[in-house]
């Protein structure tokens, strides 16, 4: 069965330091979101891409966050200048159409020290 | 803006049938999620509602009024697999479809 892959399955990184997040989408996917989980609270919308830019983002995709499809299978979420409270576990997430569910892939674990 | 609300615990036996509430506010609704997670894990798709109604599923059903701002998870002939947090997630009108989750569930599965 066709899954949303995701690497690192766990990342620490210092304050201060840029990570990249990768996934792989579902490939005949159109509609790539990232989703974050602060431990212990709910799941919260970052981003939505579609048609190679962005089509909606929340207040807290800042001018910290940003995310590339770099080629055709991968979609990267970037992170400049970590803080502590970026500490979260991150979800990328696809869809066919905008209408249908989305899947998620396994999740990074970010630890910011 | 959407709000979200469902109840933070509930506790079922084994073999039972359990009913999760979700109520929500949106200023767009186009359509309702049910999404099972296990702690530590991604949130998995169990269910969708766009019209009033009840959509099966073999052991899980979801319940949509619209009118209500309201949606149930019926679980039938629980397994202690089942214990999890269940997810209630609105999608708005926007043009990014995106979701908004509640809090989540936490139901425990006891013998």
């Amino acid at each position: 069965e066709p899954e949303v892959t995701q690497t690192p399955s766990h990342q620490v990184t210092q304050m201060g330091q840029e990570v990249i997040l990768r996934c792989v989408p579902i490939s005949n996917h159109l509609y790539f979101y990232w989703y974050r989980q602060i431990l212990g609270q709910k799941v919260e919308f970052l981003v939505s891409f579609y048609n190679n830019e962005i089509s909606e983002k929340s207040e807290i995709f800042d001018d910290q966050f940003s995310v590339e499809r770099p080629d055709g299978s991968n979609f990267t979420l970037k992170i400049r200048s970590t803080k502590l409270e970026d500490s979260a576990m991150y979800f990328c997430a696809s869809s066919d159409w905008g209408n249908t569910e989305a899947f998620f892939g396994q999740g990074t674990r970010l630890t910011v020290v | 803006g959407q709000n979200i609300d469902q109840p933070t615990e509930m506790t079922a036996t084994e073999g039972a049938i359990v009913q999760i509430n979700c109520t929500y506010q949106t200023s767009g609704f186009n359509g309702l999620f049910w999404y099972q997670q296990h702690a530590g894990e991604a949130p998995t798709f169990l269910s969708y509602n766009v019209l009033d109604g009840l959509e099966e599923k073999g052991r899980f059903s979801s319940f949509l009024s619209r009118s209500k701002g309201y949606s149930y998870l019926l679980l039938k002939e629980l397994q202690m697999k089942d214990s999890a947090s269940y997810l209630c997630a609105v999608r708005d009108r926007g043009g990014g479809n995106k979701l908004t989750f509640g809090t989540g569930t936490q139901l425990k599965v006891e013998l």
